[in-house]
């Protein structure tokens, strides 16, 4: 079956513009994530929905950072004034589901390609 | 919320046998235990989970000491095709809403 989706794939704009990444998790997954990665280091943990919900938003880099989910499926990422520390790739992950106490094997994360942010 | 450290890098050649160590010494007692395998320009890709004892399945083992602090995938007869950065993830993301990554141990097998 068809994996998870992100769209654009690359996106260069210019400080201060806002940008949206789309996220298309696999179709029945319940909880998706949102990661940041700069060039060459870890994955660092944004924001996770279970079905439309956010339970914490504190991952957020800055205010200027927002998420939302909506049917319980597509998820934008959207960055307002971006500044040029924001450009990385950009993660989504989505699991089969939440709620599980400790994790299980549902609780697999399936990636999506990403999408590399360029600030001018 | 559990952090885990790795090395850094590791070496090895073709055909070896590869063991990366994770540790993780506040590990809570639901968290279970995940590895990921991420090569250049891809998202990163689920190896192998467990809670405790060994686990096995076609591409590696993971095993996991009674007192859970650390864990070690091991991975048989390695290819030039396992070179990439391998993460180990310890956590619950359900109940502290978190998931903290290590940076990671990047892998570089050798012909």
């Amino acid at each position: 079956g068809a994996g998870v989706s992100q769209s654009p794939s690359n996106k260069v704009t210019e400080k201060g513009k806002d940008v949206e990444l789309r996220c298309d998790p696999i179709s029945g997954h319940t909880a998706l994530y949102w990661y940041r990665q700069s060039l060459g280091q870890g994955l660092e943990f944004l924001i996770y929905f279970q079905g439309n919900s956010a339970p914490d938003k504190s991952g957020l880099p800055s205010d200027r950072f927002s998420a939302e989910r909506t049917g319980g499926s597509v998820s934008t990422l959207t960055i307002q004034r971006t500044q040029q520390e924001d450009s990385a790739v950009y993660l989504c992950a989505s699991s089969l589901s939440w709620g599980a106490s400790g994790g299980s094997s549902t609780d697999t994360q399936y990636f999506g390609p990403g999408t590399r942010l360029t600030v001018l | 919320l559990a952090k885990t450290t790795q090395p850094i890098s590791m070496d090895s050649y073709e055909g070896q046998e590869v063991n990366i160590t994770c540790s993780h010494n506040n590990i809570a007692t639901n968290d279970y235990i995940t590895w990921y395998q991420q090569f250049p320009s891809q998202g990163p890709r689920f190896i192998i989970q467990g809670y405790k004892t060994k686990v096995t399945n076609e591409v590696a083992s993971l095993f996991i000491p009674a007192d859970r602090k650390s864990s070690t995938l091991s991975l048989p007869r390695v290819s030039l095709s396992d070179t990439a950065v391998y993460y180990c993830l310890v956590g619950d993301v359900y109940s502290n809403y978190q998931l903290i990554w290590g940076a990671g141990t990047k892998l570089i097998i050798k012909p």
